[in-house]
């Protein structure tokens, strides 16, 4: 069965620094999102993406987080300037229709130190 | 609030039993849907509900989408120790919005 995969499975990184976290969505899908959880909460979202552009983002997706489709296959999310509180799990997700269910991928636990 | 309530937040039962949780919103839904949860895994999708009213069922499972679309419910029959893991309820309050909401879960632990 076709899957989201998503890379690294763990990034641990300094807070300030830069991250980019990639996700290779189900290869006929064309709606991207990204949801996070952080340790103990719920899953909530960040972002949606279609057509090469951000169609829904929540408060959480401030101007340090952009997303890119960098080519045919990635889906990333890039984190500017990284702060203690962006410690959590990320979740990437894809649907082939816009109201059909979203597939996630087993996640990238970022931990900032 | 686009709130979303899941109860109960956990559970321990004996191997064999059935289980029921649900989630209240005091939002109308068009979308719900069920997902589990294993440590160190990402959501998997079990059940998708679109319309008030509507029953699905996958194997042991068995979700509904309520009348008024500001709930559902979501029962195991005959739990057996594969099933432990997180429960979540999530969906779509908006029309055309593409953002799920997440409830807060149930952990459900079993028994041998």
């Amino acid at each position: 069965e076709p899957e989201v995969t998503q890379t690294p499975s763990h990034q641990v990184t300094q807070m300030g620094q830069e991250v980019i976290l990639r996700c290779v969505p189900i290869s006929n899908h064309l709606y991207f999102y990204w949801y996070r959880q952080i340790l103990g909460q719920k899953v909530e979202f960040l972002v949606s993406f279609y057509n090469n552009e951000i169609s829904e983002k929540s408060e959480i997706f401030d101007d340090q987080f952009s997303v890119e489709r960098p080519d045919g296959s990635n889906f990333t999310l890039k984190i500017r300037s990284t702060k203690l509180e962006d410690s959590a799990m990320y979740f990437c997700a894809s649907s082939d229709r816009e109201r059909q269910p979203q597939h996630f991928g087993d996640g990238t636990r970022l931990s900032i130190l | 609030g686009q709130q979303l309530n899941q109860s109960p937040q956990s559970m321990f039962i004996q191997e064999g039993e059935d289980v029921s949780m649900n989630c209240t919103s005091s939002s109308i839904f068009n979308t719900w849907l069920w997902y589990k949860q294993e440590p160190g895994e990402g959501p998997v999708l079990l059940i998708a509900l679109y319309k008030a009213g509507e029953l699905t069922s996958n194997g042991r499972l068995t979700a509904q989408f309520g009348i008024t679309r500001k709930d559902s419910f979501l029962n195991i029959s005959a739990s057996i120790p594969s099933d432990v893991g997180i429960y979540f309820c999530a969906g779509r309050i908006i029309q055309g919005a593409q953002k799920l909401v997440f409830g807060q879960g149930t952990r459900l632990t079993i028994n041998p």
